[in-house]
C-alpha cells in the first residue's frame, strides 16, 4: 500500500536554529498538507498546498514557517528560528483529489527544541 | 471555522464488549468524516470514514454512523480486543475552496481494553 514517508523520524535542535522537515507524498497525489500535534493534544492543521502554492494556512503558520515542493517528489516544511513551543510531532499528509479521497498521513517527525 | 467536539476523552471497556465514541461538528458544509487510530509515536491511521451522503458504514467490527441533521457522528467498535487499545480521533473535512481541504480533528479518546 502506498505510503507517505517522512524524514527524519526525530530531530533535536537548539532554540533559534532552522530546521527542515521532509516528506515524500504518495506519487499520484496532488494535495499536500502539514499538521502538528503537541504532546497529548489533538492534531492541528498548519497548511495545505496545491498546484505549487499554499491554498490555506492556519494562524499557527506564521512567517516563521514556509513550505516548498522543490522537485516532483519532495514536500518540505521549514521552521526558521525555532522556539521551545515548536516542539511537537509534525505530520505530512497527501490526498489524491478533493473530498478527502486517499487522504494519507505519514508517521511523523518528532521535533524537540532545546 | 469548523469545530469538532469528541467524547469521552477516556474510555475503558472489558475485552469483548463494545465501545462507542461520539463527535459533533459545527459546519454543515463538512462532507467527509474519517476516524483515525493513533498508537504511541505513530501517525494517525485511517480506520473507517463516511461521507455526507451516507448514514452508516460498517467494516467488520467497526462501524460509523452519521446524523447530518444533528451534526454528529459516532464510532462503534464491537467485540473489542486488546489490540484496539489506542487513541482514536474523529475529524471533519470542510471542502472549502478548490485545493483547500483541511481536516479539523477532535480532541481524541484514549480507549483501553481491559483483558
Amino acid at each position: 500500500e502506498p505510503e507517505v514517508t517522512q524524514t527524519p523520524s526525530h530531530q533535536v535542535t537548539q532554540m533559534g536554529q532552522e530546521v527542515i522537515l521532509r516528506c515524500v507524498p504518495i506519487s499520484n497525489h496532488l494535495y499536500f498538507y502539514w499538521y502538528r500535534q503537541i504532546l497529548g493534544q489533538k492534531v492541528e492543521f498548519l497548511v495545505s498546498f496545491y498546484n505549487n502554492e499554499i491554498s490555506e494556512k492556519s494562524e499557527i503558520f506564521d512567517d516563521q514557517f514556509s513550505v516548498e515542493r522543490p522537485d516532483g517528489s519532495n514536500f518540505t516544511l521549514k521552521i526558521r528560528s525555532t522556539k521551545l513551543e515548536d516542539s511537537a510531532m509534525y505530520f505530512c499528509a497527501s490526498s489524491r483529489r478533493g473530498e478527502g479521497y486517499g487522504y494519507t498521513f505519514g508517521s511523523g517527525t518528532r521535533l524537540t527544541v532545546v | 471555522g469548523e469545530n469538532v467536539e469528541q467524547h469521552p476523552s477516556t474510555l475503558s471497556v472489558q475485552e469483548g464488549d463494545s465501545a462507542v465514541i461520539k463527535c459533533t461538528y459545527s459546519d454543515s458544509a463538512s462532507n467527509y468524516f474519517p476516524w483515525y487510530k493513533q498508537e504511541l509515536g505513530k501517525g494517525p491511521q485511517l480506520i473507517i470514514d463516511i461521507r455526507s451522503n451516507v448514514g452508516e458504514k460498517k467494516d467488520q467490527r467497526i462501524a460509523v454512523t452519521l446524523n447530518k441533521t444533528a451534526k454528529h457522528f459516532s464510532l462503534h467498535i464491537t467485540e473489542t480486543q486488546p489490540e484496539d487499545s489506542a487513541v482514536y480521533f474523529c475529524a471533519a473535512l470542510n471542502p472549502g475552496d478548490f485545493g483547500n481541504e483541511k481536516l479539523t480533528f477532535g480532541t481524541g479518546t484514549r480507549l483501553t481494553i481491559i483483558p
